[in-house]
């Protein structure tokens, strides 16, 4: 069975410009999350998808958006990047949303100059 | 108080021996517990999690919690030079939707 997957591996991009991140849940999970990894810092929560609605946010600025489309598949943009944006990150995904264990993708490592 | 600490590291032990990390979380109301290994570059891997008081075991690992005490740990028995990662605490607080928190995670080493 595949695991959550995420594109692209790799995204550079300077100050201001807007970026988007790619992922592609667990076949028959609903659910979809991002976090943010920072340098130095812990996983910091970011969305919660499920059934194409956004279902609780993390303490992150209104430029970071996302949805969640049919296929449960979802997209997170990121809107006038800033340095301090540079991070790995991760999707996951689960079977049902709440509390349901939750699998993590290869994730994304983004680089703003 | 952090929502999720775990023990500060980095932890060395020798191969073969008992690794021990350690976890406290402030909210009583906690529900779900999850430990995840993670490796440089790379993203967390789930190894296991624990719902109820008492030990959970899965081959060389061994989860413990204990909710009145507000602590979990997990213990890596015969310790392996590929188990050196950063080891992550999760916790679905009470109040959370969807949102795991974290701890600061614990660095592994096991040294031949």
């Amino acid at each position: 069975e595949a695991g959550v997957t995420q594109s692209p591996t790799h995204l550079i991009k300077t100050r201001g410009q807007q970026a988007t991140l790619r992922c592609s849940p667990i076949s028959g999970h609903t659910s979809v999350y991002w976090y943010q990894q920072a340098l130095g810092l812990g996983l910091q929560f970011l969305l919660w998808y499920d059934e194409g609605e956004e279902r609780n946010r993390g303490n992150f600025p209104p430029r970071f958006s996302g949805r969640q489309f049919p296929n449960y598949s979802s997209e997170l943009n990121v809107n006038a990047l800033e340095l301090e944006d540079s991070a790995l990150y991760l999707c996951a995904s689960s079977l049902r949303g709440l509390r349901d264990t939750q699998y993590f993708g290869p994730g994304t490592r983004l680089t703003v100059l | 108080q952090k929502e999720v600490e775990q023990n500060s590291g980095p932890l060395s032990v020798p191969e073969g021996a008992i690794a021990s990390l350690n976890c406290t979380y402030s909210d009583r109301g906690s529900q779900s517990f999850f430990w995840y290994r993670q490796y440089s570059g790379k993203s967390p891997e789930l190894i296991m999690f624990i719902y109820s008081n008492g030990d959970k075991e899965d081959g060389r690992f061994t989860a413990q919690l204990n909710k009145a005490s507000q602590y979990v740990s997990l213990l890596i028995r015969d310790s392996q030079p590929s188990d050196s990662a950063t080891y992550l605490c999760a916790v679905f607080l009470s109040t959370s939707y969807g949102k795991l928190t974290f701890g600061q995670g614990t660095i592994l080493t096991v040294h031949p």
